[in-house]
This record gives C-alpha cells, structure tokens and sequence, in this order.
C-alpha cells in the first residue's frame, strides 16, 4: 500500500524559516513531489526529488532520504504570501501514478 | 503556452445522473492524470492517460472511468452519481519522457444533491 504522512497543520512567523516534514512508505519509489497550493487554486509545483540530499530553489529548499522514506520542505525568509498547502506526493509508478499526502496547511503570521 | 483548460469550472447534478469532465493540456504534452481532491482525503489519483492508453488506475470504483484522445485532450465519466462524489476534480498533464512535473488545471468543481 501507499502512506504518506504529513503534519495537518503549522503556524510561522512572517521572515522566519519554516521545516515541512514527510515520511513516506510506498511500493515503489520514482521520486518525490512538493507542491503548493493556496485555497481555491489548482497546486503548483515546487520541486522534484529523485536522488537524495538537497536541493536549493530560492527561498524553498527540498532534502530527501530514500533509505528514511523521508523528506522535507524548508522555506526560508517566509512571506504572507506562503501561507498555502504544502503537499507531499510520491511517484511510485511504473509511469507516473503519483500519491499524494493530505497536505500541511500552513499559516504564516506578521 | 495557454495552460491546462478544465470544463465546465462548476457543475451541479442529482444522485444517480452521470457526468463527463474535460481536460486540455498544455500543447505538446501528451500525458494526462486525475485526481480527485476532497477536504477529508486530499488528492486522490484517478488514473494517467498516455498516447490514448491508461497507463495507471488509482482504487476508484468502475463508476469511474476516462479516455484520452489523439490530440492528447482528456475526458473522465462517472456514471451513478453518489453523494460522496460531491469534490475537485483536478487534471494535470506532462511533457511525458523524462519530464515528471505536473502542470494542473484550475479543476472542475462537482457538487452532487
């Protein structure tokens, strides 16, 4: 079966840095999606793991773990405007079957 | 490049009617997944369409089903509607090969009474 477990919710503070943790244990593992999506809007892609280590985008960062089934999203100097869902998403198939996590909401406050 | 079009935006029907969703993707991407987004399960996959073949199935019942067509546009049905269908019926696609990010559309917004 597939799991991916993500925390349901976390609150930052506007200039601060934040860590999005997800564990995954899937069959089969291609790589590792982050995706945000603010309310009401479609997600859009933040990044794509396959190797382990991190990978530096920005502000938004990615580190994976395959032997952990783990992963992380870090977002430095956070804005208002990263308050969104964060989803965790594992592509595991033979082609691209992607599974999702349920998403960490995150709030962002002055 | 125009993004990934969705129809119709909202849609309302009846228990036990059926429905079929539409998907463009972005021109020259030839792979088309769906998912399923409600508030309590998140994004669930559908099933991947490729070159008009389904590629991958998610576990939805056979009420569900789609179909790809040669020009790459996507279309899912869903027969006998259900109260629980009511969700955000999202599509992405792919450039397919070795391009795995997914460009989605805004979604199809079904509510079923």
């Amino acid at each position: 079966g597939q799991n991916i477990d993500q925390p349901t919710e976390m609150t930052a503070t506007e200039g601060a840095i934040v860590q999005i943790n997800c564990t995954y244990q899937t069959s089969g593992f291609n790589g590792l999606f982050w995706y945000q999506q603010h309310a009401g809007e479609a997600p859009t892609f933040l990044s794509y793991n396959v190797l382990d280590g991190l990978e530096e985008k920005g502000r938004f960062s990615s580190f994976l773990s395959r032997s952990k089934g783990y992963s992380y999203l870090l977002l430095k100097e956070l804005q208002m405007k990263d308050s969104a869902s964060y989803l965790c998403a594992v592509n595991s198939g033979g082609y691209q079957k992607v599974t999702f996590g349920t998403g960490t909401k995150l709030q962002v406050i002055p | 490049k125009a993004g990934v079009t969705q129809t119709p935006r909202y849609l309302i029907k009846t228990r036990g009617q059926q429905v079929t969703l539409s998907c463009s993707p972005i021109s020259g991407h030839r792979s088309v997944s769906w998912y399923q987004q409600t508030p309590g399960q998140g994004l669930q996959f559908l099933f991947e369409y490729f070159s008009e073949t389904q590629r991958n199935k998610g576990n939805f019942p056979g009420r569900f089903s789609g179909r790809q067509f040669s020009n790459s546009r996507s279309e899912m049905n869903v027969s006998t509607l259900e109260l629980g269908d009511s969700a955000l019926y999202l599509c992405a696609s792919t450039l397919a090969g070795s391009s795995y990010e997914q460009y989605f559309g805004p979604g199809t917004r079904l509510t079923v009474t």
